[in-house]
């Protein structure tokens, strides 16, 4: 069976530190790869998408970046996080094609001190 | 464009009686539907989903959602809230041509009160 692990799941960093936030999807090949965020209290706000190695779209212009250096990995980084960084951030896959449902991660909360 | 509408941002409702989330949605393809339920702190999980087969649609912890394409609605209901039922819950949309792109709704957050 299909399975994704995400981590760390709590990070405390301050202002201007750099961010590496990994997820890898087990079970499956080709996923399509997501980094979602989720400010407290609001919706979920997708950040980059990924359809395969090297291939990274990205959805709000900000600080952060993403890659993909490979099949199942997905790999979001800083290299000097702000203040409004902070919240929850969910890694999730889907199958490739269409029609198919987003798997999560059990999430990584980032304090940005 | 897609977008989702979920019309009641706080839910609540005692232990015992039924659940009834509501969401709206617009679609310009035939759209596949999902229901999401987050506990705090933690991943989202999926309830259930509709891909074009029944359109009642049964899933996990006897939770369930009828697709009305007249309505363009996918209200989730469950007839007896359980107090573990307590979360919050997205509708999601995916429209068939393309499959990375689902849009979700803004959260219901579901209070059981004993």
């Amino acid at each position: 069976s299909q399975t994704i692990h995400q981590w760390p799941a709590t990070l405390v960093q301050p202002v201007g530190s750099p961010l590496s936030l990994e997820c890898t999807v087990e079970g499956t090949s080709n996923p399509n790869l997501y980094w979602y965020r989720q400010a407290a209290g609001r919706g979920l706000q997708l950040l980059f998408y990924s359809v395969g190695i090297g291939q990274i779209s990205s959805e709000v212009p900000q600080n952060l970046s993403a890659s993909r250096p490979q099949d199942r990995q997905f790999i979001l980084s800083s290299k000097k996080l702000l203040l409004s960084d902070s919240g929850f951030y969910l890694c999730a896959w889907s199958s490739a094609g269409v029609g198919g449902e987003l798997f999560f991660g059990e999430g990584s909360r980032l304090t940005v001190l | 464009a897609q977008s989702v509408t979920q019309l009641d941002s706080h839910v609540s409702v005692s232990e015992g009686t039924p659940v009834l989330l509501r969401c709206n949605y617009s679609s310009s393809y035939s759209p596949s539907l999902f229901w999401y339920v987050q506990h705090p702190n933690k991943g989202l999980q999926l309830l259930l989903k509709y891909t074009s087969a029944a359109t009642l649609v049964k899933g996990i912890n006897g939770f369930e959602a009828e697709f009305k394409k007249s309505e363009t609605s996918f209200h989730l209901t469950k007839p007896s809230a359980h107090m573990s039922d307590a979360a919050e819950y997205f509708c999601v949309v995916s429209e068939k041509n393309y499959g990375q792109n689902f849009v979700f709704g803004p959260g219901t957050r579901l209070s059981v009160l004993p």
